[in-house]
């Protein structure tokens, strides 16, 4: 079964907690994408990365760190450094021009 | 900087009306555009796209989409709606040659029986 994963489906955090989400791809796509949905604001780019071992900031990029060692995986991790982190993550994946996105990940702060 | 209007930010509708959602965007240049919608507890999937060639163009659903390069505009249009189009929709841009695409905010559409 082909497609972009994200886990957990819910995540919990603690203040001054670093937590991880996972992105998994197996469609073969180069470039990755990290999004923020809040709502009544669309999605926001936090990160990207268009091949393996590099990385650009998107529009929102503090408080948030990536990597991208493998071509199938693109982990977010949220740092303590992000105020307000209460949203619902979306990873997208690209093969050409069009993007296709994960099934996001809700993260609430306890 | 370039930006991506959505006006509607809410709409709703009876079932068989007639649905138009507009959509601006900023950007002078060749563009990329797209419509993508949010069905309640599902992933945000592809409703349909514009690159080049004919401006008037068809998605899944029944959906089709005007490009309108004198207006900078790429609004969204369904002749009769159905209660399964409930959804949050969302236009989106790319600057040609770019990766990244820009979302407006997303219009929430709730059609009742």
């Amino acid at each position: 079964d082909g497609g972009i994963t994200q886990s957990p489906k819910y995540l919990f955090r603690k203040e001054g907690q670093n937590v991880t989400l996972s992105c998994e791809q197996n469609l073969n796509h180069d470039a990755m994408y990290w999004y923020r949905q809040d709502p009544g604001q669309g999605l926001r780019l936090i990160y990207y990365s268009q091949i393996v071992n590099d990385f650009q900031k998107g529009d929102i990029a503090e408080g948030y760190s990536v990597s991208r060692e493998k071509k199938e995986s693109f982990p977010l991790t949220v740092t303590s450094a992000q105020k307000n982190p209460t949203a619902f993550y979306l990873c997208a994946s690209t093969l050409g021009e069009t993007q296709y996105f994960g099934p996001g990940t809700r993260l609430l702060v306890l | 900087a370039q930006s991506v209007s959505q006006h509607n930010h809410h709409v709703i509708l009876s079932e068989a009306a007639s649905l138009e959602l507009g959509c601006n965007y900023s950007y002078g240049g060749t563009v990329n555009l797209f419509w993508y919608v949010q069905y309640p507890g599902q992933h945000l999937q592809l409703l349909l796209k514009y690159f080049s060639g004919d401006p008037l163009v068809k998605g899944i659903k029944g959906f089709e989409a005007e490009f309108i390069k004198s207006k900078f505009s790429f609004n969204l249009r369904k002749p009769s709606v159905q209660w399964s189009d409930t959804a949050e929709y969302f236009c989106a841009v790319r600057r040609y040659n770019t990766d990244k695409l820009i979302f407006g905010t997303g219009t929430r559409l709730q059609v009742f029986p």
